[in-house]
Order: C-alpha cells, then sequence, then structure tokens
C-alpha cells in the first residue's frame, strides 16, 4: 500500500546551520513522484520541490535539496542554511503513475514541525 | 497570477447546520483536488475533479460531504449535515497537468479552518 513515512514530529535547529527532514515511502508502483510543501504558521501549503522517481540525479531549489536514495525508499529534505523564516510545518508527498487516469492524488506524511532558532 | 484562493479562511458551526466552502482554482488548471486534514492527523485526499467531472472520489468519507465543480471553474465542497469529527482543516489544490504524469505539481490554498461545535 502507499505510505509516507515522517518520523521526526519536530525538529531544531539553529539559524545558518543545515538541517535534514525525514521521509520514506512506499509504493508499488515504479513510477511516482515526491514532493515537498511547506506550511508556515500562516496556513497556506507552499510547493518547495519535486523528486521524480526515473531522475539520475537529486533535486535541488535554492537552499532546498532533495537526498533520493531510490533502492532505501527514502526523499529527505535538506535545507542549508537555515533561515527564521523556514520555522513551519513541512509534508513530504507523493503522487504515482504515468497516467493521469490514475487520478493524481497525493499522499502525504505526518509532517515535521521545524523550529529555527537564533 | 492569482493562487488557489478559498473561502471562507474559517467556519464555526453547530453540530447538524450545514456548511459549503468554496475552491477558486488558478485559472486555466483543469484539475482540482480537495483534501482535509484532521488535527494531528496527515492530510488526506477527498476527491479530484477534472474540469467538471469528478475523476476521482475515493476519499469522500460519506454521504454527508458533497463537491460540485459546475462549468469547471470553482468548486464547493458542502457538509450537510455537520459533525463533531468533521472539524480540520479543508485544503483546495490545482494543477494544469494537460500532459499528465506523475510530477504535476498541485498548488495549494490556504484552506479552510472548519470548527464544529
Amino acid at each position: 500500500a502507499q505510505k509516507i513515512t515522517q518520523t521526526q514530529p519536530g525538529m531544531f535547529v539553529q539559524e545558518k546551520e543545515a538541517v535534514t527532514l525525514d521521509c520514506t515511502y512506499d509504493t508499488s508502483d515504479p513510477s511516482y513522484g515526491l514532493f515537498w510543501y511547506k506550511q508556515p504558521s500562516s496556513g497556506e501549503m507552499i510547493f518547495l520541490i519535486y523528486q521524480g522517481s526515473y531522475d539520475q540525479q537529486n533535486a535541488t531549489e535554492g537552499r532546498y535539496s532533495l537526498n533520493f536514495q531510490k533502492a532505501r525508499k527514502s526523499a529527505n529534505l535538506v535545507i542549508s542554511a537555515s533561515q527564521l523564516g523556514d520555522s513551519a510545518m513541512y509534508f513530504c508527498a507523493m503522487r504515482e503513475g504515468e497516467d493521469n487516469n490514475q487520478g493524481g492524488k497525493l499522499i502525504f506524511g505526518q509532517g515535521t514541525e521545524l523550529s529555527v532558532k537564533p | 497570477e492569482a493562487g488557489v484562493t478559498q473561502f471562507p479562511s474559517h467556519s464555526v458551526i453547530e453540530k447538524g447546520q450545514t456548511v459549503t466552502l468554496r475552491c477558486d482554482p488558478i485559472s486555466g488548471h483543469d484539475n482540482l483536488y480537495w483534501y482535509r486534514r484532521v488535527m494531528g492527523k496527515e492530510i488526506k485526499f477527498l476527491l479530484h475533479f477534472v474540469k467538471e467531472s469528478k475523476q476521482d472520489e475515493s476519499g469522500m468519507p460519506n454521504n454527508r460531504f458533497l463537491a460540485e465543480r459546475t462549468g469547471g471553474t470553482y468548486s464547493t465542497l458542502k457538509v450537510q449535515p455537520a459533525e463533531l469529527e468533521d472539524s480540520g482543516v479543508y485544503f483546495c489544490a490545482s494543477s494544469q497537468d494537460r500532459t499528465g504524469g506523475y510530477g504535476e505539481t498541485q498548488y495549494f490554498g490556504p484552506g479552510t479552518r472548519l470548527l464544529v461545535l
């Protein structure tokens, strides 16, 4: 069954340091996409980064990078040089299938609350 | 370009009442999704529209929930009658998805916080 697991309910990091948020997934579909979203206290869900199952290289977007280890079924988010504004809830999500007819719904993990300390 | 908008931002109602949530997707996005996060739990899929058609409604919890997307533009999600367990945050997301594929990014609205007393 499809599943996303985020084992860290809460994390603390010192400002300007790097932090890794863990995400493991389970799927039998060879084609899938992995996403990270950020939810600050204001409530909106902000798309951060995407990794496709066939991508050879780890995705990067500015200070965000995705440490994709396919054999281990993990897709950890790395935030470099943490800033106070990075304090938020972070969700890992997965979408299966190449064919849009399979639906397109995202499966989410329970989230990790990141707090950046000054 | 305007993002996904949702109305209202908050709603407090009593058990047994009716509430209607609205979502306006990003202009030109054919795909519209509803999700829900009950307190402390993961965000769960409710249903998916492609234009005005329901593509997947496997996540709808029961027949007290009715979603519509007339004309393929905005969508409404009605809860009637509301129960205590319906409390949570209801998110709407949209994607263009013209070419299909698992890499299509869904863009979320700010959510509607529903509290049923």
